[in-house]
């Protein structure tokens, strides 16, 4: 089946406007997350939405960053007034949601470069 | 503060010979860890994870270690092969959260 799909694959804006990223997760997979991950750095968690629950937005940097979940499914990481050091690979998992299962399943991430 | 982290940074070997890649995490409520390997330009890919009932758990070619005692993490990559070349982060889960913590990757290179 479809693995979890991001786009755009690569988005280059300026500094100060506003972007916007997608990620359809694996179908039924109710947990989605999303990762903010910095070159040559491991993976900082930025939001989480698990079913119709509140999301766990404690990872998110700033109020610039926010993020929805439509339907329980496709989800949009929105970026206001761009800094350069948002420049980062914005990386989108899902996962079943069970007292066992944790894996998570990688889309391939998006590149977004801040000029 | 509470962290996953990595001994070695990076970590070279030649090809068909073992690879030890280290963790150390210092959450004591951890109880479920995995193994991820990320390719050049991909997501992270799900190795191998194992509970914290567990002391080792054995994959294809990968065992993954866990010592509770010295909260110490390890993967094993048997025969490496030129195909293994990537970042592998190992990440920790604390129980009750259902966020992974990961940490800051080591580059494995296998050399010919």
């Amino acid at each position: 089946g479809a693995g979890v799909s991001q786009s755009p694959s690569n988005k280059v804006t300026e500094k100060g406007k506003d972007v916007e990223l997608r990620c359809d997760p694996i179908s039924g997979h109710t947990a989605l997350y999303w990762y903010r991950q910095s070159l040559g750095q491991g993976l900082e968690f930025l939001i989480y939405f698990q079913g119709n629950s509140a999301p766990d937005k404690s990872g998110l940097p700033s109020d610039r960053f926010s993020a929805e979940r439509t339907g329980g499914s496709v989800s949009t990481l929105t970026i206001q007034r761009t800094q350069q050091e948002d420049s980062a690979v914005y990386l989108c998992a899902s996962s079943l949601y069970s007292g066992v299962d944790l894996e998570q399943y990688f889309g391939p991430g998006t590149r977004l470069t801040v000029t | 503060g509470e962290s996953v982290g990595l001994h070695l940074p990076t970590l070279s070997v030649q090809e068909g010979d073992n690879s030890i890649i280290n963790c150390a995490y210092s959450n004591s409520a951890s109880d479920y860890f995995i193994w991820y390997k990320q390719e050049s330009g991909k997501g992270p890919q799900f190795i191998i994870d194992i509970r914290s009932n567990m002391d080792k758990r054995q994959g294809q070619r990968v065992t993954v270690l866990l010592n509770k005692t010295v909260k110490h993490l390890s993967l094993q990559i048997a025969a490496t092969q030129p195909g293994d070349s990537a970042v592998y982060f190992c990440a920790e889960n604390k129980g009750s959260a259902r966020q992974l913590t990961f940490g800051s990757g080591t580059q494995l290179t296998v050399l010919p």
